[in-house]
């Protein structure tokens, strides 16, 4: 099946500074990543959706200029936290398709704590 | 607007027990896709199944079954015989137009040995 990885794993960061979390598409052509964030005992909830070579789309309430995605090709997307805060603090989930294909393959997930 | 609902924040079984997770959804389209994953303490997510809006035959995968009702807009999952092993977070979600997925509040499952 088609993976998707996360890199990093974990991460923890101070108060006020920016963490990029990568994600890639190591057997496939990814045309579609989405980004999800998930807080403790909750739901996934989607943050936003990209398209190689274009702008995310970000889902309400989600600001952009503080989580920054770059889908730059085919096989890589990141999402960097921008001065990031203790609120920030979650379970990074990306996942990616290709073509319309409805099936999404997901990463591993990233556990970031901002102290 | 799609939705998913899990009414079950956690359910908690005696092994070898049968358990059902409920998952009703609420969708405009007429194409659209219904999945389940499990999320182990771990965090990463594993892919169980995928069903299309035009398949309403039920599937079975060892201890696994799934059961498809469009009249009652419901995609429930039931666990037979089952194992400490299968303790997890189980999610229900929702894929319309061949974008966003959008995942239910998730069910807890407790499995006492």
């Amino acid at each position: 099946g088609a993976v998707v990885s996360q890199h990093p794993s974990r991460v923890i960061c101070k108060s006020g500074t920016s963490v990029k979390i990568e994600c890639r598409s190591l057997d496939f052509q990814a045309t579609t990543m989405f980004w999800y964030r998930q807080f403790p005992k909750q739901s996934l909830m989607l943050m936003a959706t990209s398209n190689e070579g274009s702008k995310a789309t970000y889902e309400q309430g989600v600001e952009k200029d503080k989580f920054l995605i770059n889908h730059a090709s085919l096989t890589l997307s990141t999402l960097t936290v921008t001065s990031a805060h203790p609120e920030d603090s979650s379970f990074y989930i990306c996942s990616a398709r290709w073509g319309e294909e409805y099936e999404q393959y997901f990463g591993p997930g990233t556990r970031l704590t901002v102290t | 607007a799609q939705k998913v609902t899990q009414a079950q924040t956690e359910i908690s079984v005696v092994e070898k027990e049968d358990v059902t997770l409920d998952c009703v959804y609420e969708t405009r389209d007429t194409t659209y896709y219904l999945f389940w994953y499990k999320q182990p303490p771990s965090g990463e997510l594993v892919f169980l199944i995928r069903r299309n809006s035009f398949d309403e035959q039920n599937e079975i995968s060892g201890r696994y079954s799934w059961n498809f009702q469009k009249s009652t807009s419901s995609f429930n999952f039931t666990i037979t015989a089952s194992q400490v092993v299968d303790s997890a977070v189980y999610f229900c979600a929702l894929s319309e137009g061949g974008f966003k997925t959008i995942f239910g509040a998730g069910t807890r499952l407790f499995v006492k040995a």
